[in-house]
This record gives structure tokens, sequence and C-alpha cells, in this order.
């Protein structure tokens, strides 16, 4: 079964500053898509950026980023010019591209990130 | 358009009633899930339905939970006798295939007292 682990419950950042998320996962699957949420405090989960698992090229999102490491089953996420706006818990993703439950994310615990003034 | 609607926003209920949670997917959806959030922690994965089928009831935590979807749209998870460790935020989300991206609710906040 695919494991995503989030090792860093919370962070913080100074405001205009740069942060990175880390994320690590398991699975045997080489086709596969990795995703990271943002959850404020409204609850509702909304997509950050999105990576498909075929692809080398890293995808960015105007100031979100990420660092995919397919060998090493790392998926980071960089936050630049942090704004008071992104203070949320994230939450990294992964989503398996076979069998009946295709479509089903399997979550991390999430980091919850603070942004400072 | 309009999002992911999900009701009530939250819910309070005395341990052994049971509950209706509903969710009211993205018009032509045909994917829909759900998801249970408990305090800090991560979601964990409920049932998946494409169209009114449920090709994935593994995350059903006991036969207290069920779940229905009608007409390929509106989904009610239902959980019977109700415990106060099922006190959570229950997350509904649906996708245009189950290859899309997942677009979520707001949830409901289930209190068992």
């Amino acid at each position: 079964a695919q494991t995503v682990t989030q090792s860093q419950p919370e962070m913080s950042v100074q405001e205009a500053e740069t942060v990175t998320l880390s994320c690590t996962y398991d699975t045997s699957e080489s086709d596969y898509y990795l995703f990271w949420y943002k959850q404020p405090p409204s609850r509702q989960m909304i997509l950050v950026i999105r990576q498909e698992a075929y692809k080398q090229q890293n995808a960015t999102e105007n100031r979100f980023s990420v660092n995919f490491q397919k060998a090493a089953k790392s998926f980071s996420l960089k936050i630049s010019d942090s704004q008071l706006g992104d203070a949320a818990m994230y939450f990294c993703a992964y989503r398996s591209d076979y069998g009946g439950s295709q479509g089903n994310l399997i979550f991390g615990k999430g980091t919850k990130l603070s942004v400072k003034p | 358009g309009a999002g992911v609607s999900q009701s009530p926003s939250n819910k309070v209920t005395e341990k052994g009633k049971d509950v209706e949670l509903r969710c009211d997917p993205i018009s032509g959806h045909t994917a829909l899930y759900w998801y249970r959030q408990s305090l800090g922690q991560g979601l964990e994965f409920l049932i998946y339905f494409q169209g009114n089928s449920a090709p994935d009831k593994s995350g059903l935590p006991s036969d207290r939970f069920s779940a229905e979807r009608t007409g390929g749209s509106v989904s009610t998870l239902t959980i019977q006798r109700t415990q106060q460790e099922d006190s959570a935020v229950y997350l509904c989300a649906s996708s245009l295939e189950n290859s899309s991206p997942l677009h979520f609710g707001n949830g409901t906040r289930l209190t068992v007292t």
C-alpha cells in the first residue's frame, strides 16, 4: 500500500521569505500523480500544485514550485515570497494511476505553516 | 459555477443517534469521494463512487457507516449509532472523471457528545 509522510508537523516563515515543506512517499508503482493541497481555517482543501510522475520537469505555479525526485520518492514544496495568506495546513497527497480507486488521494498528516509579518 | 456543497456545516449529536451527511457535487462530475479528518490528522479515505456505484468501500471504518449516491449526483453518508470517536470533519470531493483533479467541499464538522 502507498504511504505519504510529512515529517514537519509545523513550520514558520517570515513574510517575503522562502520556505520548503518536505514530503516523501512509498510506492511500487511507476505511474502516479502527486499533489500539494492547502487547507485554511475555512476547511476547504485547495489544490496548490500537481505533478505527474512521468514528467521530469518540476511543476510550478506562480510562487509555488516543487522539487520532485522520483528515485528518492521525494516531493517537496517551495513557497517563494511568502505572504500572510499562505498561512494554512499543507497536505501532500499521492494518487495512483491504476486500479479501481485510481482517483483516490492518499494524504500525509500535514504541515502547519505560519507566516510572520 | 457552484462548487461542492456539503450540509450541514456543523452537526452536534448524542451518542447512539444516527446522522446523515449530504454532499452535492459539481454538476457533471462523475466521481465522488468521502474523507474523514480527525483533529490534527490528515484525511482518511472512506468511500469512492463512480456514477452511482461504489467500486471501493474499503475505507469505511465499520458497518455503522454507509453511503449511497443517487442519480449520479447527490451522495449521503450515514453513520448509525454514533460513537464519540466518530467526531471529525467529513469532507466530500468530486471530479469530472476519476483521473481529473478533486474539488473539495467545506466539510461537515460532526461532534458526538
